[in-house]
């Protein structure tokens, strides 16, 4: 298995433009957690889904914020309009079942908001 | 509501040298406890975890034990490797997951 695939790797955009971030999980993993990595805060946990479904999204930071799960396979990670403090290293994880089980991560998007 | 709080980076020591990082939780309850590495250029890793009090978790040479009586999970390696250049974090997770800010660690040789 190639591991959990995100895209782009690196994304630079103008403050007030859409970002979308794209993340593929393991195959056969039924949880999936985006989370953000920011020198100030450090690593937090947006939002984690189980089966598809959105379990805890407290972790979002507002309404610019949002993420789906279409299927299992693909989650998306939007940021709509963007601003220069969204600006970090934004972590797709999944797991076997839940966050008790092993999170594999996959290698980041870094995004940089002008 | 949980927080963690680990030891400020960076840190540098020299091939085979013991290493702690420390880390310390406030919670309710009886959340679990994580160490993750972050190697250069590379997605998060799990590296160790602990469950409940007393147990020890183990990996590659470290160690942490989950210490409830002074709320404590110190990351522990006895002689550190060039390899193990990397950030490391302190997380909670007490249906409240929490990240330590990290630690960045430099081995030389």
């Amino acid at each position: 298995d190639a591991g959990v695939i995100q895209s782009p790797r690196h994304e630079v955009t103008e403050m007030g433009q859409e970002v979308t971030l794209r993340c593929k999980p393991i195959s056969g993993h039924n949880s999936l957690f985006w989370y953000r990595q920011t020198m100030m805060r450090g690593l937090e946990l947006l939002i984690y889904f189980n089966n598809n479904v959105p379990i805890d999204d407290s972790g979002m930071p507002e309404d610019r914020f949002s993420a789906k799960m279409p299927n299992a396979s693909f989650s998306t990670l939007k940021i709509q309009p963007s601003e220069p403090r969204d600006s970090a290293v934004y972590f797709c994880a999944s797991s076997f079942s839940g966050k008790e089980e092993t999170q594999y991560f996959g290698p980041g998007t870094r995004l940089l908001v002008l | 509501g949980n927080s963690v709080t680990q030891m400020e980076g960076p840190v540098t020591l020299s091939e085979e040298a013991f290493l702690t990082i420390n880390c310390t939780y406030t919670a309710t309850g009886y959340p679990s406890l994580f160490w993750y590495v972050q190697y250069p250029g590379e997605g998060l890793q799990l590296l160790l975890k602990a469950t409940k009090a007393d147990d020890k978790g183990s990996n590659k040479g470290f160690e942490a034990t989950y210490r409830k009586e002074t709320t404590s999970f110190h990351l522990e390696k006895g002689s550190v490797q060039v390899s193990d250049s990397a950030v490391y974090f302190c997380a909670i997770d007490n249906n409240d997951m929490r990240f330590g800010a990290g630690t960045r660690l430099t081995v030389k040789p």
